[in-house]
This record gives C-alpha cells, structure tokens and sequence, in this order.
C-alpha cells in the first residue's frame, strides 16, 4: 500500500525560495513525480526523479532519496503565478503497468 | 493542448441513477487511468487500464466500474449514483509509458448527485 504526506499549506514571498517536502512508505517504488495545479484546472507535469540526487529544471528542482522515503521539490525566485497546489505522486509497480498514487497535496500562497 | 478529452464535463444527477463518463484519447497510448479529487483527499485513483479489455481497480473502486472495448476510450460507470460520488473525476493517459511515464490529465468532468 501506500502513504504519501505532504504539508496542507504553505505559504511564501514574492521572489523568495521555498521547498516543499514529502514523504512516502510504498512496496514497489519506481519513481516520484511533481506535479502543478491552479485552482480549477487539471494537474500538469513538473519533475520526475528515480534516482537519488537533484533534478533541475529552470527555476524548479526536485530531488530524492529512496533509503529515507524522501523527496522535495524546491521553487526558486517565487512568482505570483506559483500560487497552486503541489502534488507529490509516487509511481507503484502494478499488474500490467505502474500505478501511480498521489499525495493530498500543498497548497502554495504567494505573497506580494 | 489536444489529445485527451473528457464528456460530459459536468453532469448533475440524481441518487440511483446510472452515469457514465467518457475519457477519449487521439494518440494510441496503452495506459489510460480514471481519478477523483476532493477536498481533503487530493487525487485517488479509481481504476486503471493497460490495454484494451485490460482492467485494474485503484484505491477507491467501490461503485465504479470501466470498460476499454477499444484503445481510444476509457469509460466510467456509476451504476447507482450517491451523493459520496459527487466530485470532480479527471481521466489520464501515460504518455511516455516504459520511460518517464508521465501523466498527462483531460480537463475534468464534475459531477454534482443531489
């Protein structure tokens, strides 16, 4: 089965950094996923790690380490338009293909 | 971004009817997936297919059914509505399945059962 916890809410400053963490218990682990999603919208793709280490991609990163069950993915420079949930989604091996299971996700509030 | 598309994409219905969603897909992939969202709970994943006629049950299964009768679409029954199945349900398909095994989302389809 699954457990995957991560912070309700959290809330940042215009052109700062914040991080936002999560944690998983899982058999079969075969990747973590970052995702977006503004209010009223479907979620869309940031970061995938399957490898323990840090995966940078502009001005988001998302690192792992599978022996802690742990991963974070870090928004430098904030903008107004970050405001949005986070979802942290750890992919399952599954009959026939991967599940893949999300967390409740963090609500990200963007302060001017 | 086109390639995904869910109908209806809001439906309001009544306790004890049937509804059916449908989740069609343009670019021929194998993994296709049915979620809900609500407050507090996050994304949870109903049933999942991997192949036509190919099925498999989620977290949260109970009351829902699917069938994929072709590679295209991905359909999700209700068989008896309640109101614990208002929500928004987001169907997926894994665009880069073996790989990096993204997920990409259709727009949703919220349904209200009074």
């Amino acid at each position: 089965g699954q457990n995957i916890d991560q912070p309700t809410e959290m809330t940042a400053t215009e052109g700062a950094i914040v991080q936002i963490n999560c944690t998983y218990q899982t058999s079969g682990f075969n990747g973590l996923f970052w995702y977006q999603q503004h209010a009223g919208e479907a979620p869309t793709f940031l970061s995938y790690n399957v490898l323990d280490g840090l995966e940078e991609k502009g001005r988001f990163s998302s690192f792992l380490s599978r022996s802690k069950g742990y991963s974070y993915l870090l928004l430098k420079e904030l903008q107004m338009k970050d405001s949005a949930s986070y979802l942290c989604a750890v992919r399952e091996e599954g009959v026939g293909d991967d599940k893949i299971i999300f967390g409740k996700g963090t609500r990200l509030h963007i302060l001017p | 971004d086109a390639g995904i598309t869910q109908s209806p994409r809001h439906k309001v219905t009544e306790t004890g009817t049937p509804v059916t969603l449908r989740c069609h897909q343009t670019e021929n992939h194998r993994y296709m997936y049915w979620y809900r969202q609500d407050p507090g709970h996050g994304l949870r994943l109903i049933h999942y297919s991997y192949g036509v006629k190919d099925t498999d049950k989620g977290e949260v299964s109970d009351g829902y059914s699917v069938s994929r009768s072709k590679t295209e679409d991905f359909l999700l029954t209700l068989e008896s509505a309640t109101s614990s199945q208002t929500s928004v349900y987001f169907c997926a398909i894994n665009r880069l399945a073996g790989e990096t095994g993204e997920l990409f989302f259709g727009e949703g389809s919220r349904l209200t059962v009074l």
